[in-house]
C-alpha cells in the first residue's frame, strides 16, 4: 500500500481480555518495528522484525506481549490479559532495512484503552 | 546500550523566534541520527537525518549537524511559525542495541509556537 496501515485505529477493552493489533507495512519493506507511546513517556521500543524473524525482542515489557510476522509482511502484536498500564498508542513502522541509515515510515497507530 | 537524551518540554516560543532543541546521544560505533516530527493528530514522519560526522541534515527550514566530538544533534530553525507546533523526536540507529536496524528514540519535545 501507499503507507503503513494499522488497525484498529482505536480499541477499548476490558481488563483481563486479550487484544490483537495489526500492522500492514509498506510493500517491499523487510524491516518492521513496534513501539509504544504512552503519555509523557516518549517512544518505547517493543520488537523488531527482519523478514519473519525477530532478532530483537528485548523491548517486550512482559510475557503477556507477543508478536509475529508471517510472509514477511503483515504483523500482529498480541497482548494477553490486558492491564490498565497497557493503555497507550501502539505504533508500527517499516523500513527497507537492514541498513542503519534507512528511514522508517510510521503508521497512524492504534490507541488502546484498557478499562 | 544506545540512548538519546533531549530537552524536556513543552517549549513555548513566539512566532519568528529562533529555535534550538538539544539532543545528545550514547551509541556504540557510528550511528545515523534522525529528527522525527509528530504534528497534532498525525503520525510520526522523518524531518531530517545525518549519517556521518559533520553532516548537516536540513528540511523545511530546520537544520541539525552531526557532532561526533560532542555526541550531539541539536535541531535549529531561524524563524519558527505557528505551523511548526508539534512534538519533535531525536533518534538514532546503530548496529548494536535495538536490533541491527532498530531506532532508539528520545522522549520527545513538545514545541508550542504562539502567534
Amino acid at each position: 500500500g501507499a503507507g503503513v496501515s494499522q488497525s484498529p485505529s482505536n480499541k477499548v477493552t476490558e481488563k483481563g481480555k486479550d487484544v490483537e493489533l495489526r500492522c500492514d507495512p509498506i510493500s517491499g519493506h523487510t524491516a518492521l518495528y513496534w513501539y509504544r507511546q504512552s503519555l509523557g513517556q516518549g517512544l518505547e521500543f517493543l520488537i523488531y522484525f527482519q523478514g519473519n524473524s525477530a532478532p530483537d525482542k528485548s523491548g517486550l515489557p512482559s510475557d503477556r506481549f507477543s508478536a509475529e510476522r508471517t510472509g514477511g509482511s503483515v504483523s500482529t502484536l498480541t497482548i494477553q490479559r490486558t492491564q490498565q498500564e497497557d493503555s497507550a498508542v501502539y505504533l508500527c513502522a517499516s523500513s527497507l532495512g537492514p541498513r542503519k541509515n534507512t528511514e522508517a515510515f510510521f503508521g497512524q497507530g492504534t490507541r488502546l484503552t484498557v478499562v | 546500550g544506545n540512548s538519546v537524551t533531549q530537552m524536556e518540554g513543552p517549549v513555548t516560543l513566539s512566532e519568528e523566534a529562533f529555535l534550538t532543541i538539544n539532543c545528545t546521544y550514547t551509541a556504540t560505533g557510528y550511528p545515523s541520527l534522525f529528527w522525527y516530527v509528530q504534528y497534532p493528530g498525525e503520525g510520526l514522519q522523518l524531518l531530517l537525518k545525518a549519517t556521518k560526522a559533520d553532516d548537516k541534515g536540513s528540511n523545511k527550514g530546520f537544520e541539525a549537524t552531526y557532532r561526533k566530538e560532542t555526541t550531539s544533534f541539536h535541531l535549529e530553525k531561524g524563524s519558527v511559525q505557528v505551523s511548526d507546533s508539534a512534538v519533535y523526536f531525536c533518534a538514532l540507529t546503530a548496529v548494536s542495541g535495538g536490533g541491527a536496524d532498530g531506532l532508539t528514540f528520545g522522549k520527545g519535545t513538545h514545541l508550542i509556537i504562539q502567534p
